[in-house]
Order: C-alpha cells, then sequence, then structure tokens
C-alpha cells in the first residue's frame, strides 16, 4: 500500500464548477499537508499548506484536512480552464522528506 | 529571475552513457533536493541536502551520485544510463524547518 493515495482521474468539468480533489494517507506521524499545481512540461508549485485539522482558504482553494479519517482535500470554487493542470497532494513528517501522491488530472473545459 | 534553475532542460542520451544534471537556487535556502518524476507523474525524492551535507538518500542505485558544491548548487551525476532511468528529473529547495519547498522547471531524461 502507498502511504498517500490519490485518484488520477482525469477529472473533467465545466468552467464555473467546484473541482473536489481528495488523498488519503496511512501514517498518522503526518503532521504537514500541501497541495501543488503541475501544469503540463512544468514543475510542481505549491498552492496550499497547511499543518493543522481544519479548512483553510485562499482565493478560490480551500484546503481541508480531517486527520481523524487521514484523509486531506482541495476544493477549487469557480473554475476556469487556466486551473487545468495536475494536481498533487503531499504530506510530510517531522524532517524534510514529502511524500507525494500520484496526482490528479484535472481539466476544465470552457 | 529564476529561483530554482536547471540545466539541461532535455537530455537524449544513449545507454551506458554517463551525464550530469546542474540546479542552481537563488532565494538563499540552505536545503535542497533532487526528486524523480516516472510517465506516471509519481514523484519521489532521491537525496537532500542541508549546508551541502547529505541528509535524504532514498534507495537510490548507487549509479546516482549528487554533488553540493555549496548551498546554492546541487547537481546529479549518473553513470552507466539505463532505460529505467528516462524520466523527468526535478531540483527543489526549502529552509531547514520550513516545510514549503520550490521546485525547477524540470529536466526531461530519455536513455535509448
Amino acid at each position: 500500500q502507498k502511504e498517500v493515495e490519490q485518484d488520477p482521474g482525469p477529472l473533467s468539468v465545466p468552467e464555473g464548477a467546484i473541482v473536489s480533489l481528495n488523498c488519503t494517507y496511512s501514517n498518522s506521524a503526518f503532521q504537514y499537508f500541501m497541495w501543488y499545481r503541475q501544469y503540463s512540461r512544468k514543475g510542481p508549485e505549491l498552492l496550499m499548506y497547511t499543518y493543522s485539522s481544519g479548512n483553510k482558504e485562499d482565493g478560490r482553494f480551500t484546503a481541508q484536512v480531517d486527520k481523524s479519517s487521514k484523509y486531506i482535500s482541495l476544493f477549487i470554487r469557480d473554475s476556469q480552464p487556466s486551473d487545468s493542470a495536475t494536481y498533487l497532494c503531499a504530506v510530510k513528517a517531522a524532517g524534510n522528506k514529502l511524500t507525494f501522491g500520484g496526482g490528479t488530472r484535472v481539466l476544465v473545459k470552457p | 529571475d529564476t529561483a530554482v534553475s536547471q540545466t539541461p532542460k532535455y537530455l537524449v542520451t544513449q545507454m551506458g552513457n554517463d551525464k550530469s544534471i546542474k540546479c542552481e537556487q537563488n532565494l538563499g535556502h540552505d536545503t535542497m533536493y533532487w526528486y524523480k518524476q516516472d510517465s506516471k507523474k509519481f514523484l519521489k525524492i532521491m537525496f537532500s541536502y542541508n549546508n551541502k551535507e547529505l541528509i535524504i538518500n532514498e534507495t537510490v542505485p548507487n549509479r546516482f551520485s549528487p554533488k553540493s558544491p555549496d548551498k546554492a548548487h546541487l547537481n546529479l551525476h549518473i553513470n552507466s544510463l539505463e532505460l529505467g532511468d528516462s524520466a523527468v528529473y526535478f531540483c527543489a529547495s526549502s529552509h531547514e524547518g520550513v516545510e514549503t519547498q520550490y521546485f525547477g522547471p524540470g529536466t526531461r531524461l530519455l536513455v535509448l
């Protein structure tokens, strides 16, 4: 079993819809939770970073962490074609090692 | 003003060759990383250096040897390239103890 599981998609939505992405993880030692966005042929860029359970909002993006269920989510409101990318969740225990999910490919259709 | 840069962007080479990839960051970070992303987009850490000292060394064949001449640079040398080494290699950097990592644009390696 992988440490972080993420549905690979692709997830296709019409412009303006809410995009819902999620990951599950197996190790309760993970304390830090991140979402990265990766456009085709580019490096991942950090979108959201959370430490505790609960919600964190940044513009159209909301990250949710439920440590009791080992479940993390990312919601994108009012999705735009420019949101079409692969979204990678990442988790971290103490130390510097990030463990990534396999990524979910999202396609927002105009 | 590229924060994390890598050279070359593309690398096509024959099996058995030796090649190097270079990474530089101008963010003043003290920790740098090498990741490998396979064809299924799975991103996995290979190495991490903090202040020129190796701190993470995942299960990577010893044909891969990282080298950090200073805090701003982390190079990756690969000996005796194999077909399975074909992937995208990303460099990243961060401050020690800070969770966010910044990634370079990647080096696409194709071994024929």
